[in-house]
């Protein structure tokens, strides 16, 4: 079993349409986030939720719309989408804040290619 | 603004022999850092990390060293295998649970 599965990992999509990411993991943690990896290999931080409450919101565009049905679950909306977006999309999970001594477990990555 | 740098883009080195990966921070209220290993088309896994009061943490092939006054640190790996070559990514984590990584070192194992 995945521990934390996202899906689909390949996207491909044109400028303007609005797509999803679907992120699950299966280890009980309560701390989820979503990372991009852009096209010069950094590794940024998006967003983070503890118990399916926002936590860290980085200057992310507000096209940018994450959404924490609950805690095993978090999903990425994408809105009008740009060729800037174009990155590969990780999600993570880790115990519960104040816990956490840094281990994070990523998914595979979803990678969106925006035409 | 990059708060974690790794200037070494790649590094090769013998089987058999050491591999030390380098890392240089800014923030100096960083509580913990990390380093990730990650393969092609996975995800990043969690290597070893090492608190901010510590200047060494070990893990089998792995050791940590952190110079706080240099802000730097490193990752030896000894002895270096084939299944070793990977990207490496430092990473470090401030007191809100923010974890920051580097641009990452593409190490190769040579035979």
């Amino acid at each position: 079993d995945t521990a934390v599965s996202q899906t689909p990992k390949y996207l491909v999509t044109q400028m303007g349409n609005d797509k999803s990411i679907k992120c699950e993991q299966n280890l009980g943690h309560d701390t989820m986030y979503w990372y991009k990896q852009d096209s010069k290999k950094f590794l940024k931080i998006m967003f983070s939720y503890n118990n399916k409450e926002l936590i860290i919101n980085e200057t992310v565009p507000n096209r940018f719309s994450p959404k924490s049905p609950d805690k095993a679950h978090l999903n990425l909306h994408i809105n009008s989408l740009e060729l800037g977006d174009s990155a590969v999309y990780f999600c993570a999970s880790s115990r519960r804040l104040g816990t956490n001594t840094g281990e994070l477990f990523f998914g595979e990555g979803s990678r969106l290619t925006v035409l | 603004d990059q708060q974690v740098k790794q200037n070494s883009p790649s590094l090769s080195v013998q089987e058999g022999r050491i591999s030390i990966l380098n890392c240089d921070y800014t923030n100096s209220m960083f509580d913990y850092f990390l380093w990730y290993k990650k393969y092609p088309a996975e995800g990043p896994t969690f290597l070893i990390s090492i608190s901010s009061i510590k200047d060494k943490n070990e893990d089998g092939r792995f050791t940590v060293f952190l110079n706080k006054s240099a802000k730097h640190l490193s990752l030896h790996i000894v002895p270096s295998q084939p299944g070793d070559s990977a990207v490496y990514f430092c990473a470090s984590m401030n007191r809100d649970d923010k974890i920051i990584f580097g641009k990452g070192t593409r190490l190769h194992i040579l035979p």
